[in-house]
């Protein structure tokens, strides 16, 4: 199975910082990655699909890159309601495998 | 309106069993492979198992695998869940999610149904 690890665990930033996820799979999944933000009680939301393709309806501060086994998820510039957990997950082969999650806090 | 919703959920006893459905409206259901997450109380999300369009490709979580299964129903636009031999640890909120055309992600979600296993 793939793993899935995201780094950090949590992150207090501020609005307008910049803030930069990182995801690394245990093997090469090529561009198979996704990012979803889910807010308490809310389910998850899909933000960017293979690797670095923005889902529709999401603002362009949200950006990913990265192929084969790293990987990033950047906020340009942070807003109120990105206060959230970000996380992976690979699409490249069953079974599909999330990381483990990271929060953006307020600092 | 794109929508899914998940029933069925509940309290059960360790080592009984549940069958979750996800009703599927707004869009073409057999166009489209479909998933099972979950989250479990204050943890992360787990994906549990999925179907693709035709039901030719599943796959399962190692946790769940040879207890768990998938399937669909496209002329009622459903997918469910048998879950059998429950297990305390599969205690969770189990979201029914849609694959994007191009599997490479998963682009709507349902609200979820909660799956309680107590004695």
């Amino acid at each position: 199975d793939i793993q899935m690890t995201q780094s950090p665990s949590s992150v207090s930033a501020s609005v307008g910082d910049r803030v930069t996820i990182t995801c690394r799979a245990s093997q090469g999944i090529s561009s198979w990655l996704a990012w979803y933000q889910q807010k308490p009680g809310k389910a998850p939301k899909l933000l960017i699909y293979a690797a670095s393709s923005l889902q529709s309806g999401v603002p362009s501060r949200f950006s990913g890159s990265g192929s084969g086994t790293d990987f990033t998820l950047t906020i340009s510039s942070l807003q109120p309601e990105d206060f959230a957990t970000y996380y992976c997950q690979q699409a490249n082969s069953f079974p599909l495998t999330f990381g483990q999650g990271t929060k953006v806090e307020i600092k | 309106e794109v929508q899914l919703v998940e029933s069925g959920g509940g309290l059960v006893q360790p080592g009984r069993s549940l069958r979750l459905s996800c009703a599927a409206s707004g869009f073409t259901f057999d166009d489209y492979a479909m998933h099972w997450v979950r989250q479990a109380p204050g943890k992360g999300l787990e994906w549990v198992s999925g179907i693709s369009w035709n039901s030719g490709s599943i796959g399962y979580a190692d946790s769940v695998k040879g207890r768990f299964t998938i399937s669909r129903d496209n002329a009622k636009n459903s997918l469910y869940l048998q879950m059998n031999s429950l297990r305390a640890e599969d205690t969770a909120l189990y979201y029914c999610a849609r694959a994007t055309v191009t599997t490479e992600g998963m682009d709507v979600w349902g609200k979820g149904t909660t799956v309680t296993v107590s004695s």
